[in-house]
């Protein structure tokens, strides 16, 4: 696509929940990043991918989050048994790649959650 | 880890000149970018330093000193469209760390 998209752009749960947030990068890209921004804040990594496989996932903050990307494309996170210190926006980013003149990362609009 | 510092707000009027100072601590390094934030959207890339020196483009420039782990940003002429948050991120291998932002409000 032109740029990277999300879905829902926003969500509203009630705490226990499950919600999965999904990322369309752009189609040439073979990295995906997730990031967690509060606000007023700057964005905070969560994981990344390169294709399908996921090298680096040290910023989840909990096994209660996961990603996946199964065919190297499209992307999800999903928050189990949602808390109310997860409510935050929540954005994807792609690049080319990682080599040097790749590393570029461009962000989609994010998905506002909210735990209620 | 990684620690970045920027100040937290800088005003201005249009057509003036601002530096945004980002000073960081990180275990590995690859360089530094800036992106820019508007409120309610998304984070933009504005440029990239990995090479000490400066960068320009356009009205926006970027500098780099590896040996002192500090960078500026440099707006020029400003214009009210400037007025929005500017984040530095040190690229450590695979990521990008964020600081906390610098606003910046243009006035007429």
């Amino acid at each position: 696509g032109a740029g990277v998209s999300q879905s829902p752009r926003y969500k509203v749960t009630k705490r226990g929940q499950d919600v999965t947030l999904r990322c369309d990068p752009i189609s040439s890209h073979a990295t995906l990043y997730w990031y967690q921004q509060a606000l007023g804040q700057g964005p905070e990594f969560l994981t990344y991918f390169n294709y399908e496989a996921q090298p680096d996932k040290s910023g989840l903050p909990s096994d209660r989050f996961s990603a996946e990307r199964p065919e190297g494309s499209i992307s999800t996170l999903t928050i189990q048994r949602t808390e109310q210190r997860d409510s935050a926006m929540y954005r994807c980013a792609s690049s080319l790649g990682q080599a040097k003149g790749e590393e570029t990362q461009y962000f989609g609009p994010g998905t506002r959650l909210l735990v209620l | 880890g990684q620690s970045l510092e920027q100040p937290s707000e800088v005003t201005a009027v249009e057509g003036a000149i601002v530096q945004i100072n980002c000073t960081y601590q990180t275990s590995g390094f690859y360089g530094l970018s800036w992106y820019q934030q508007h409120d309610g959207g998304a984070p933009t890339f504005l440029s990239y330093n990995g090479l000490d020196g400066l960068e320009e483009t356009g009205r926006f420039s970027s500098f780099l000193s590896r040996s002192d782990s500090y960078g500026y940003l440099l707006l020029q002429e400003l214009q009210m469209k400037d007025s929005a948050s500017y984040f530095c991120a040190v690229r450590d291998h695979n990521k990008l760390s964020f600081g906390a932002g610098t606003t910046v409000t243009v006035r007429a």
